[in-house]
């Protein structure tokens, strides 16, 4: 069975442009949440999405977007980025987002410069 | 919202020694889970527990969800251990929790050959 499937690995972006972050969960899972990771931070919460709604959303700036698709595939978009989005951002999927285990890709580093 | 507290935050062993890592958090939880990161950044799972006690070759963990904390044992530690581990809870706070895990600060643990 396929992992959470994460694209692209790594990308650097310069202040001001916008950048998309793919998210593929394992086969079954409806459920795909996002998180950004950085040394000030650690990990906290962007948004949930379950069967192309969003669920529940953490405490960002409205430059941080998603969508879910019909096969529950996920993108993460942010826009008019600034220095402090550089961050390792992580995906994670679940069958339901509640009650159970969620698993996670290998994340996505971003550079902003 | 919840708080989620790791201890200790550093931990160095010698290869073979054993350890205890413990996650304290402030409210009733449906979901625990432990995570240990790799150095490329993606989180592995170790054990999903929100109550009662899993082992799984040298590591085992016990949550007790009445008074709100876990442990993870790590037996005849070995290098390849190293690394950051953090424990991550889910609250049962209805919507607001819907795919959202609560990540504590993190353990570093560098084992020694």
């Amino acid at each position: 069975k396929a992992g959470v499937t994460q694209t692209p690995r790594y990308l650097i972006k310069t202040r001001g442009q916008q950048v998309t972050l793919s998210c593929s969960p394992i086969s079954g899972h409806r459920s795909v949440s996002w998180y950004q990771q950085t040394p000030g931070q650690g990990l906290q919460f962007l948004f949930e999405y379950f069967s192309e709604t969003q669920r529940n959303k953490g405490n960002f700036p409205g430059r941080f977007s998603g969508r879910q698709f019909s096969n529950s595939r996920s993108e993460m978009n942010v826009s008019t980025l600034e220095l402090g989005d550089s961050a390792l951002y992580l995906c994670a999927s679940s069958l339901q987002g509640k009650n159970t285990e969620a698993f996670f890709g290998q994340g996505t580093r971003l550079t902003v410069v | 919202g919840i708080q989620v507290e790791q201890s200790p935050p550093d931990l160095i062993l010698q290869e073979g020694a054993n350890s205890t890592l413990r996650c304290n958090f402030s409210d009733s939880v449906n979901n625990l889970q432990w995570f240990h990161q790799n150095p490329w950044g993606q989180l592995i799972n170790l054990f999903y527990i929100p109550s009662g006690t899993k082992q799984n070759g040298r590591l085992s963990a016990t949550t007790v969800a009445t008074e709100r904390y876990s442990l993870l044992y790590i037996s005849s530690s070995q290098t390849t251990d190293s690394g950051v581990y953090f424990c991550a809870v889910q609250p049962n706070a209805g919507g607001t929790s819907y795919g959202k895990l609560t990540f504590g600060q993190g353990t570093i643990l560098t084992v020694h050959p």
